[in-house]
């Protein structure tokens, strides 16, 4: 079964200090898709990145950065001198490739509160 | 991208009442996915509904309970029926194109 964990219920820094969300995904497929998403207390969810599994390149924009290793099933995301605006709660999530490559498992979110 | 739309934006409803809430997207999609977010808590998903045949309810969802409506290619519902306090929850509309899953505001209920 699949399944994503998010065992950081809850961060909280001072502005521009780094910070990394951990996420770890269980899948038996081979071909799969990760995604990040932020959704702020207005509570929409803000898309912000997806990794498909052949593409283990890490990935930069910005502030934001991921790193996947495959080798230890994780996709996690460090923000790069965290920014008040940045608070929000932030989910992992993993989808199947093939016919139900839309339909998303979320992880239980990590609640990242950033301090001035 | 997609733009989802979804009415209403939050209601507060009376227990033992529906609530239907609608989902527009701004092109044609082959599946529109429900997903209900409890308090404080993760995204779940309810079902995932396709144009011209029922929904499909994943484990711990029933139909009686959320019947779900797909007319055509951009529009779908949701109603939460018979509502306790217990439903009070952010209801979003999905849907996906090329790999990416786009979410509509989301509907925040609750029921007093």
């Amino acid at each position: 079964a699949q399944k994503v964990t998010q065992a950081q219920t809850e961060i909280s820094v001072v502005e521009k200090e780094d910070v990394t969300l951990d996420c770890v995904y269980e899948t038996r497929d081979t071909t799969y898709y990760l995604f990040w998403y932020k959704q702020p207390p207005s509570g929409e969810l803000v898309f912000l990145i997806r990794r498909n599994s052949f593409d283990e390149q890490n990935e930069i924009s910005g502030r934001y950065s991921w790193n996947f290793q495959k080798s230890t099933s994780s996709f996690n995301f460090t923000i790069t001198a965290s920014q008040v605006v940045d608070s929000a709660v932030y989910f992992c999530a993993l989808s199947e490739a093939g016919r139900d490559t839309d339909k998303l498992i979320f992880g239980t979110g990590t609640r990242l509160q950033v301090f001035p | 991208s997609a733009v989802i739309s979804q009415k209403p934006s939050r209601d507060i409803c009376q227990r033992g009442t529906s609530l239907t809430i609608q989902c527009q997207v701004d092109s044609q999609v082959t599946m529109m996915f429900w997903y209900r977010q409890q308090p404080g808590q993760s995204l779940t998903l309810i079902a995932t509904a396709n144009q011209g045949s029922e929904a499909t309810y994943e484990s711990g969802f029933v139909i009686d309970k959320f019947p779900i409506s797909r007319p055509n290619l951009t529009f779908s519902t949701l109603t939460v029926s018979n509502m306790s306090p217990e439903d009070s929850s952010i209801y979003l509309c999905s849907v996906g194109r090329r790999g990416e899953a786009f979410f509509g505001q989301g509907t925040r209920l609750t029921v007093v």
